[in-house]
């Protein structure tokens, strides 16, 4: 059973620069969510999908954030024109069918803008 | 909203020593509670849970107990060693959708 997985670990940008992250989840999980993590914090919710459809958006996914999971297999988390205070790991997670079940993590990837 | 408080660390410990980390929440409703760990290096691993009052989760020698009388997880653990140094993150899911964690706690055990 492999678990989640994300790409790439790290990232390095400029500021205004696109950039563009992605998760594959545990393959019969239906659930996926975003988190994102500054250093010396505990990771904070951004988003979910039920399988294609978004479901859920936290006030910190400001409109320069775009997630989309289009066949309800990987997802990808866009942050268009980022900003210095985007620099943080951002999480990916997984879980079965409905919200109570346990969620498993990825790695993360690291960003950070210059 | 919900929100989840926990001792702020680092909290360094010998070898064997006994260990203890609070956590409190506040919620609506009847969440469900989470330890989460972070070694160095590594992403987040569900260490136990409990999903109802009195409920006691334990995984590697560490347990916490759901206490909804005083809102508290405390995790504990009767003997750390070295290898338990890592971050410690409380969480609670009280809706069915997201978590919503604690600050971490670092633990440094020192052989």
């Amino acid at each position: 059973d492999t678990g989640v997985s994300q790409n790439p670990r790290h990232k390095i940008t400029k500021r205004g620069q696109n950039v563009t992250f992605r998760c594959d989840p545990i393959s019969e999980h239906n659930r996926l969510y975003w988190y994102r993590q500054t250093l010396g914090q505990g990771p904070e919710f951004l988003t979910y999908f039920q399988n294609e459809a978004q479901l859920e958006k936290s006030r910190l996914l400001s409109d320069r954030f775009s997630a989309e999971r289009p066949k309800g297999s990987f997802s990808t988390l866009e942050i268009q024109r980022t900003e210095q205070g985007d620099s943080a790991m951002y999480l990916c997670a997984s879980s079965l069918q409905t919200g109570w079940e346990t969620q498993y993590f990825g790695p993360g990837t690291r960003l950070l803008v210059l | 909203g919900d929100s989840v408080t926990q001792m702020e660390g680092p909290v360094t410990l010998s070898e064997e020593a006994f260990l203890t980390i609070n956590c409190t929440y506040t919620a609506t409703g009847y969440p469900s509670l989470f330890w989460y760990v972070q070694y160095p290096g590594e992403g987040l691993q569900l260490l136990l849970k409990a999903t109802k009052a009195d409920d006691k989760g334990s995984n590697k020698g560490f347990e916490a107990t759901y206490r909804k009388e005083t809102t508290s997880f405390h995790l504990e653990k009767g003997s750390v060693q070295v290898s338990d140094s890592a971050v410690y993150f409380c969480a609670l899911n009280n809706a069915g959708n997201m978590l919503t964690f604690g600050g971490g706690t670092r633990l440094m055990v020192k052989p």
